[in-house]
């Protein structure tokens, strides 16, 4: 069966502090993307990995970075986190087979005092 | 930029109708379209997806794409009180995107018995 877990579900931090969101599939899938997702504006790109080391930014990469050392695991990063990233953090990971499904992970709430 | 719209919301159908939603894009070369469904709370998950003009079902799901009038659209028939949920559309614009995905806002959709 398909996992995509998140390293946490809620998380509180302060501004200016360093955040880290670990994302971990076990589906040995190339292809991993980060999204945030705020009311009414539906799911965001933030960054995408499509190989081990390999990144690109995705839609809204600004104040976020990402790292992918092991391909099971993509990790985002909030460098100094800001109060307007507050929000929900959803991980995907992708089978490019013919169904070229993304699975998502259960999320990470954010919140930024 | 590369947009994806859907028709506002929310839209609340009786049990047992056809609940349509409709989704629009801005680019002529997309090669993939997806449909997926959002409970409350959870992450999204796949439910259709189309890669070629036509009508596509799957049991009481039917996706239509249009790619002259650059629309998608999913008709969910005999609608359930377990369809609620928020449907997002989602595009792969094709090319060497690693399967990179944009999405549109979403639509509420709620069954009323």
């Amino acid at each position: 069966d398909v996992k995509v877990t998140q390293s946490s579900r809620y998380l509180v931090k302060r501004t200016g502090e360093k955040v880290f969101l670990e994302c971990v599939q076990d589906m040995d899938h190339e292809n991993m993307f980060w999204y945030r997702q705020d009311p009414g504006l539906g799911l965001r790109l933030i960054y995408f990995s499509y190989d081990v080391k390999m990144k690109e930014k995705g839609d809204i990469p600004e104040g976020y970075s990402v790292s992918r050392e092991k391909k099971e695991r993509f990790s985002l990063i909030l460098e100094s986190a800001s109060t307007n990233q507050t929000s929900m953090y959803l991980c995907a990971s992708r089978d490019h087979s013919s169904t070229d499904t993304q699975y998502f992970g259960p999320g990470t709430r954010l919140t930024v005092l | 930029q590369k947009e994806v719209e859907q028709n506002s919301g929310p839209l609340s159908v009786p049990e047992g109708a056809i609940a349509s939603l409709n989704c629009t894009y801005s680019d002529r070369g997309s090669q993939s379209f997806f449909w997926y469904r959002q409970y409350s709370g959870k992450s999204p998950e796949l439910i259709m997806s189309i890669y070629s003009n036509g009508d596509k079902e799957d049991g009481r799901f039917t996706a239509q794409l249009n790619k002259a009038s650059q629309y998608v659209s999913l008709l969910i028939r005999d609608s359930q009180p377990s369809d609620s949920a928020t449907y997002l559309c989602a595009v792969n614009w094709g090319g060497t995107s690693y399967g990179k995905l944009t999405f549109g806002q979403g639509t509420i959709l709620t069954v009323h018995p």
